[in-house]
């Protein structure tokens, strides 16, 4: 039982090139989220899914895109990056909404934009 | 929307002494969990506790919710205690949402 995975670590991209981060859950959960965490600062979300098939936006989800087109697999896209998306990203899923959904993280993905 | 403020924000003790993290925030909730960020990055979920106590060895957190605050406490700190501690928030008009406290940054010297 992996828990919650991230590929790739770490990634270094220059302004304007793309990527996809995968994010990958094997506990069966429903909900899945991607979070951005700048230095010194908290969490914030990015987007979320509710389901396969679903998603949301989050907090601050302008200069992103998300897929769910499996139960287990929420991925995050970068079509055109830029210096501001640096930052460390984490993706966390739950079992549910409502007021059990404890959320599990995966250890982060450290991208740098150049 | 919901504020969330963690106090002290930084904190320095030496290894073996104890110390109480305090978590407020603005309005109901129906979720609150505490982590642990360890210096290489990595979240570790500490506690689900929207109300009430719960203990995990020498950790142990209440939540009052009717009085909207949680407080987080570690007993005979060790050096692998030190990090940033999260408190995170669900509202309660939300499912999903999680919003997040700046961190207490501990730091504990042997």
């Amino acid at each position: 039982n992996a828990g919650v995975t991230q590929t790739p670590k770490f990634r270094v991209l220059k302004t304007g090139q793309s990527m996809t981060l995968l994010c990958a859950q094997d506990m069966n959960h429903e909900y899945m989220y991607w979070y951005r965490q700048d230095p010194g600062m908290g969490l914030r979300l990015i987007h979320y899914s509710v389901g396969e098939g679903t998603t949301a936006k989050g907090e601050v989800p302008d200069g992103y895109n998300v897929s769910r087109l499996k139960k287990q697999n929420f991925l995050l896209g970068l079509e055109s990056a830029a210096p501001s998306q640096t930052s460390v990203y984490f993706c966390a899923s739950s079992y549910s909404g409502g007021a059990l959904y404890e959320q599990y993280f995966g250890p982060g993905t450290r991208l740098t934009v150049t | 929307g919901i504020q969330v403020e963690q106090s002290p924000p930084d904190l320095i003790l030496q290894e073996g002494a104890n110390s109480t993290l305090r978590c407020n925030f603005s309005d109901s909730v129906n979720n609150l969990q505490w982590f642990h960020q360890n210096p290489w990055g990595q979240l570790i979920n500490l506690f689900y506790i929207p109300s009430g106590t719960k203990q995990n060895g020498r950790l142990s957190a209440t939540t009052v919710a009717t009085e909207r605050y949680s407080l987080l406490y570690i007993s005979s700190s060790q050096t692998t205690d030190s990090g940033v501690y999260f408190c995170a928030v669900g509202p309660r008009d939300s499912n999903y949402q999680l919003i997040w406290g700046a961190g207490t940054k501990l730091i504990i010297k042997p």
